[in-house]
């Protein structure tokens, strides 16, 4: 696609639960990254991707995070045993290079109640 | 200390007014620096790359200063299209000696007719 596509663009999760995050990356960008943004914030780096290599996690906030990048493509954001705290914007993001400018997916919605 | 600062403000300005915001970083071996634009409950776009010697697009001019580790912003002749946040964005070296993309936490502008 022409953009980075994000799945789902809505998600309600019930304490506990466990919820997988899907984003589709611009097809050929080598970059792949993570945010988290709450409310009147910035987004929050979790964690980033070169091809299929995760190079950094330092921001995943716990072990119930997880991400992968199997093939250098799709990535997969996991959260395991989700909590209230867990609420907010989950945003991807694609890049051509390590540095260069990054283009972001419209971001998944997650709400726990 | 946060590795990217931005005021948050809001700053509230007239139309046509200038306005300017600032950005500082921590780490000194950031290579790539952008000015994002994001609207409300929706994700960051692009603005701008920030060069070393300055750049400008149209109504939007952004200077970095290497030795002062600060990024700025100016807008000229202030829109009321142009309400929205703007984050500061560098590019961090990490160990693997690739960066990750580090946001400052937005600073919301409002153009009042």
């Amino acid at each position: 696609g022409a953009g980075v596509s994000q799945s789902p663009r809505y998600k309600v999760a019930k304490r506990g639960q466990d919820v997988a995050l899907r984003c589709d990356p611009i097809s050929g960008h080598v970059s792949l990254f993570w945010y988290q943004q709450a409310l009147g914030q910035g987004p929050e780096f979790l964690t980033y991707f070169q091809n299929e290599a995760q190079l950094d996690k330092s921001g995943l906030p716990s072990d119930r995070f997880f991400a992968e990048r199997p093939e250098g493509s799709v990535s997969t954001l996991k959260i395991q045993r989700t909590q209230q705290e867990d609420s907010a914007v989950y945003l991807c993001a694609s890049a051509r290079a390590s540095n260069t400018e990054a283009f972001f997916g419209q971001g998944t919605r997650l709400t726990v109640v | 200390r946060k590795e990217v600062e931005q005021d948050p403000g809001p700053f509230n300005v007239p139309e046509g007014a200038t306005v300017a915001f600032n950005c500082t970083y921590s780490n000194s071996a950031s290579q790539s620096f952008f000015w994002y634009r994001q609207d409300c409950r929706k994700e960051p776009k692009l603005l701008m790359s920030v060069y070393s010697s300055g750049n400008e697009d149209g109504r939007f001019t952004a200077q970095l200063n290497r030795a002062s580790q600060y990024i700025s912003l100016l807008i000229r002749d202030s829109k009321l299209s142009d309400s929205a946040t703007y984050l500061c964005v560098v590019n961090m070296r990490g160990s693997s000696n690739t960066g990750k993309l580090i946001f400052g936490q937005g600073t919301t502008l409002q153009v009042k007719p």
